[in-house]
């Protein structure tokens, strides 16, 4: 039950858009439609951003998109604005029957 | 609205054991599967047990395999961890949340509960 990667930290600056990557393998992001991706604010509780790979519940703002190609799916924020600034983190349901998530990655708005 | 409220966290001696409540409302609890998620201080998410909508099946985390318990009672609306043997590195704010049935992601959480195993 090995994390899925992702970089530790992104940024950009408001209005540019930003790609956060999650690799994982064939057991896990590679294997299932069923990726997801979180946003958390310090000291919040995580908020899911997208699901089934990308698909945004509703609520959430159409700057978030998720995709994903062989064993890495990729978040994407359109238009960055300061509320994005947050920690992002992916998630995969596994082979083990299992979820794993990602090491989480820091979004910075400059 | 969907909510869903911890309680049961605390300082732990290395050893003792500790059980989480989460307590759910808002929503047809006995429809829906539930996660615990638990966050080390300073560290990432990390996924350690689910349990479905009827109790039937439990699947847990390598971690907590063999000391940790998931459960719920349908009666009271309530989900439950119940944590043995725990270890200093089961230090952590502890998350339930609901699974969504159609693409298994956590799609509600509550605001978590802090756990802290410390002599």
């Amino acid at each position: 039950q090995s994390a899925l990667t992702q970089p530790a930290s992104v940024s950009g600056s408001p209005g540019q858009s930003i790609t956060i990557s999650c690799s994982g393998s064939s057991s896990d992001v590679g294997g299932y439609t069923y990726v997801s991706w979180y946003q958390q604010h310090p000291g919040k509780a995580p908020k899911l951003m997208i699901s089934d790979v990308s698909n945004r519940p509703s609520g959430v703002s159409n700057r978030f998109s998720g995709s994903k190609s062989g064993n890495t799916a990729s978040l994407t924020i359109s238009g960055l604005q300061a509320e994005d600034e947050a920690d992002y983190y992916c998630s995969s349901y596994t082979s083990s029957s299992t979820w794993v998530f990602g090491g989480g990655t820091k979004l910075t708005v400059l | 609205q969907v909510q869903l409220v911890e309680s049961g966290g605390g300082v732990v001696q290395p050893g003792r054991s500790l059980r989480l409540s989460c307590a759910a409302s808002g929503f047809t609890f006995s429809g829906y599967g539930m996660h615990w998620v638990r966050q080390a201080p300073g560290k990432g998410l990390e996924w350690i047990a689910f349990i479905s909508y009827d109790g039937s099946k439990k699947w847990y985390a390598d971690s907590v395999e063999g000391r940790f318990t998931i459960s719920r009672d349908i009666s009271k609306n309530t989900l439950y961890l119940q944590m043995n043997s725990l270890r200093p590195e089961d230090t952590a704010v502890y998350f339930c949340a609901r699974h969504n049935t159609g693409d298994y992601s956590c799609d509600y959480w509550g605001q978590g509960t802090l756990v802290t195993v410390s002599s």
